[in-house]
């Protein structure tokens, strides 16, 4: 089993839409999640990360975690088209984040 | 605002031939990270280093592979015989005191 998977796109959504992106995860003693942005032929770049369960908001973004089901959700509120990225879910398994695992990653693009 | 920078971007070389990737990680960090990204493929991790030693490597990372800090600002990745397979993006990441992974623009290496 992967240890980070990651709902498959590409998504596409209109402008001002509440979008959606999803991780699983199979190791329940996972504390850190993050969510990477990285645009065309760009390095990712850190967006949100969380500590342990509950819900974390930045602006627009909000980053979920249910650690019963070992779900991580990132939401998009009012999606704009520079939000048009990949979205990565990562998850630093020794907890030091001396490495990463990334999930696959979701395309958005988010239509004028 | 302080950022890594990679050069070169754009690197083609030929099957067989050594290829030396460089970064030059945010001053202040300690750790250092090559991740590649085959085209259209996730994120993945290949070696970490701290201390001027490696720190974990993954299985991707081979004897074909070596990192190296041969001053107080480069970090390096040498490929000492290409083979077609290593065509990818190779992203340097440095870290520093607040955990958060700080990713370089990428080096896209192609081998013909």
């Amino acid at each position: 089993q992967k240890e980070v998977e990651q709902d498959p796109g590409p998504l596409s959504v209109p402008e001002g839409a509440i979008v959606s992106l999803n991780c699983t995860y199979s190791n329940s003693a996972f504390q850190y999640f993050m969510w990477y942005r990285q645009y065309s032929r760009k390095g990712p770049e850190l967006l949100m990360y969380t500590y342990s369960s509950g819900n974390k908001e930045d602006g627009r973004f909000t980053a979920q975690v249910d650690k019963s089901s070992k779900y991580i959700s990132l939401f998009i509120r009012d999606s704009q088209p520079s939000d048009s990225a990949t979205y990565l879910c990562a998850i630093p398994p020794s907890g030091s984040a001396r490495q990463l695992t990334f999930g696959s990653g979701t395309q958005l693009t988010v239509l004028p | 605002e302080p950022e890594v920078t990679q050069t070169p971007s754009h690197q083609v070389t030929q099957m067989g031939q050594e290829v030396i990737l460089r970064c030059v990680p945010i001053s202040n960090h300690l750790y250092f990270y090559w991740y590649r990204q085959i085209l259209g493929q996730k994120v993945e991790f290949l070696v970490s280093f701290y201390n001027n030693e490696i720190s974990e490597k993954s299985e991707i990372f081979d004897d074909q592979f070596s990192v190296e800090r041969p001053d107080g600002s480069n970090f390096t990745l040498k490929i000492r015989s290409t083979k077609l397979e290593d065509s990818a993006m190779y992203f340097c990441a440095s870290k520093g005191d607040t955990g958060e992974l700080f990713f370089g623009e990428g080096s896209r290496l192609t081998v013909l």
